[in-house]
């Protein structure tokens, strides 16, 4: 148990299809994270909430849609999505206190997205 | 903006041998927190070890330290005593605002038995 579990493990969509992904946090964090992981690239940040607020969008396509209705809930819709958006998909949080980046993000597994 | 690099996109040793991956970073802040992460197979990214940049003394956790060099802007993380469970994806990661986090490419090392 990671304190961070993400569902589902591996979804695999059409291009047409609507789906979210959900990340739950079980460690009382105030801070949320979207990553995309594509391979041979560093994670790219898509989302923050702290607080449950949005706090940075980092000029991710509108066709992604995060939504965080508790500070232990958060999730990332997903409509008409692009081959090219196949990848892993990762949550964090971390216990935001301000200043600097002391706090660590914990992660979860990962989903695992294939856009056909 | 920050960048972190890291140049070895692949290693592989032998178990029980020391490994020794290089991370390098840019930066004007003179302030800030260095991390790697571990990605096993399993998918899920672990912190490994963390190093304050105000903080001189090298980081160590068990079996895993690592060298920074402030002026250099470089933190490699040394591993040592390797175990197969030591095989994953390492990412170096570079904090300096709260939330931000920047993260390098990633070394996949494979330790072999």
């Amino acid at each position: 148990e990671t304190g961070v579990t993400q569902t589902p493990r591996h979804l695999v969509m059409g291009m047409t299809n609507k789906k979210s992904l959900k990340c739950e946090q079980h460690l009382g964090h105030n801070a949320m994270y979207w990553y995309k992981q594509s391979a041979k690239k560093p994670l790219e940040l898509m989302f923050v909430y702290s607080l449950e607020e949005r706090v940075e969008n980092n000029s991710v396509p509108s066709r992604f849609s995060p939504e965080c209705p508790n500070s232990s809930h958060l999730f990332l819709h997903l409509h008409t999505l692009q081959p090219e958006d196949s990848a892993l998909y990762l949550c964090a949080s971390s216990q935001d206190s301000g200043g600097l980046a002391k706090n660590i993000q914990y992660f979860g597994a990962g989903t695992r997205l294939s856009v056909l | 903006a920050q960048t972190v690099t890291q140049s070895q996109p692949e290693m592989s040793v032998q178990e029980a041998e020391t490994v020794t991956l290089s991370c390098t970073y840019d930066t004007s802040e003179n302030n800030y927190y260095l991390f790697w992460y571990k990605q096993p197979p399993s998918r899920q990214m672990i912190l490994v070890i963390r190093q304050e940049a105000y903080k001189q003394q090298n980081a160590t956790e068990n079996r895993f330290s690592v060298n920074f060099q402030k002026a250099a802007k470089s933190f490699s993380l040394k591993i040592s005593d390797s175990q197969l469970g030591d095989t994953a994806m390492y990412f170096c990661a570079f904090g300096r605002g709260a939330q931000k986090l920047v993260f390098g490419q990633g070394t996949r090392l494979t330790i072999n038995p």
